[in-house]
């Protein structure tokens, strides 16, 4: 069974900083993806960065980036020069290989202050 | 570019009624799945499936059928709709391959009086 973890329910952070949330995983398969997602108060879901289990290199999209350290099973999402547009529910996600369904984190809530 | 396309976007139901929640993405992808909201859980998947033709639980089905008749289309019915099932409902699609980004329709906004 897959597990995600994510103990930060909400974040303060100053506009312009950097910032970090927080994800751990557990899983038995060497094989997964590990996905974040932003939910804004609108609602929607919204895909921001994946990461492969066998990926050499940490992903970047932008400003987002993804700290994958494998031997600890985290996967922390880093948004550099944080934008008041950022404040939004931030889900961390994984699925195994050859097997579709996305199990989630319970989300941090990130507000921006200006 | 439609994506994935939910309707209604709220609906409000009495108890033991039933309802359709309809969802259909233009992308021609072969994984669609439902997902539930609550408050404080993240999202919980209901119901997936691999093809037209091919549907299977996820972690919450009880109350919950589906079919896939077609591959734009994964609809999800209420059959005896409970208070416990006041939640929001959120389709996605993926190609399915190993990089098995889902992509979500806006979410259906359910209350069960």
């Amino acid at each position: 069974a897959q597990k995600i973890t994510q103990t930060q329910p909400g974040m303060f952070v100053q506009e312009k900083e950097a910032v970090t949330l927080d994800c751990t995983y557990d899983t038995s398969d060497p094989s997964y993806g590990l996905f974040w997602y932003k939910q804004p108060s609108s609602g929607e879901m919204i895909f921001l960065i994946y990461q492969g289990s066998y990926d050499q290199q940490n992903a970047t999209e932008g400003r987002y980036s993804l700290n994958f350290q494998k031997a600890r099973k985290s996967a922390n999402l880093v948004i550099s020069a944080s934008q008041l547009g950022d404040s939004a529910m931030y889900f961390c996600a994984m699925s195994t290989f050859g097997n579709e369904k996305l199990t989630f984190g319970t989300g941090t809530r990130l507000t921006i202050i200006p | 570019n439609a994506g994935v396309t939910q309707t209604p976007k709220f609906q409000v139901l009495k108890t033991g009624q039933s309802m359709t929640l309809q969802c259909a993405q233009d992308m021609n992808h072969e994984y669609m799945s439902w997902y539930r909201q609550d408050p404080g859980m993240g999202l919980r998947l209901i119901h997936y499936s691999v093809g037209a033709g091919i549907t299977d639980q996820g972690e919450v089905p009880n109350g919950y059928n589906v079919s896939r008749s077609t591959t734009e289309d994964f609809p999800l019915r209420l059959l005896s709709a409970a208070p416990s099932q006041t939640s929001v409902y959120f389709c996605a699609s993926s190609y399915g391959l190993t990089k098995n980004i889902q992509y979500f329709g806006a979410g259906t906004r359910l209350s069960v009086l």
